[in-house]
């Protein structure tokens, strides 16, 4: 059972506009969250983070939200750029898991121009 | 350069051979992992070092090992290879004390294995 859940595997969204994309997770002690963004041909690389301390935390254009009664979190690009299309995941730690990260099964978001 | 590199990056072996995934880094990090990425499912860690003394199994270990032949050098081995081992291997690196977000994972380029 994936603890970890990305539900939406595709998103298309046209430049200028938001992209939301969700994710949500099952296991309460999980206390740092990641967004990982991957092109084709190359291996993911981090985007943005949040600590289980905060509900929100922005860098630039990506905005980060949690909601850790719902066990959710989102992340928000604003505006979308063509350049922007890719997969994204989500990544959770807990210290039981000795800080390694469990990474849902990712969303391919297209910004179409 | 990548900081990150495997080799090779892509392979198709048959099914009972032994194949043998490298990853060297330059960012002078002690911990390093192997991940394995499939279709709907993302990324699950097979094995991970934190030094070069230390090896730890992942999520899905079954049917793998590693040696860790430095602090630069980690290496992933399928003994008998079977299709369902088929999938796309990324070696992953960090640094708790560096990086953007303490514990970042740094990529590589990843390794597309295939076992007919």
């Amino acid at each position: 059972d994936q603890q970890v859940k990305q539900n939406s595997p595709s998103l298309s969204v046209q430049e200028g506009r938001i992209s939301i994309l969700n994710c949500d997770y099952t296991n309460s002690m999980f206390d740092y969250f990641l967004w990982y963004k991957k092109y084709p041909a190359e291996g993911p690389t981090f985007l943005i983070s949040i600590s289980s301390i905060k509900d929100k935390n922005e860098d630039g254009r990506f905005t980060v939200f949690l909601n850790k009664s719902a066990k959710h979190l989102s992340l928000h690009i604003v505006p979308s750029q063509p350049g922007d299309s890719a997969v994204y995941f989500c990544a959770a730690s807990a210290l039981d898991y000795g800080q390694n990260f469990v990474f849902g099964p990712g969303t391919r978001l297209s910004v179409l121009p | 350069d990548a900081d990150v590199t495997q080799t090779p990056r892509n392979r198709i072996t048959k099914t009972g051979k032994r194949i043998m995934l490298e990853c060297s880094q330059t960012k002078g990090h002690d911990r390093m992992y192997w991940y394995r990425q499939d279709p709907g499912l993302g990324l699950r860690l097979i094995y991970y070092s934190f030094d070069v003394k230390d090896i730890n199994k992942g999520e899905i270990s079954d049917g793998y090992s590693v040696s860790r032949q430095a602090q630069a050098k980690f290496s992933l081995s399928l003994e008998s290879a079977i299709p369902n081992q088929t999938a796309l291997y990324f070696c992953a690196t960090s640094d708790p004390t560096s990086g953007r977000y303490a514990g970042e994972l740094f990529f590589g380029e990843g390794s597309r294995l295939t076992v007919l």
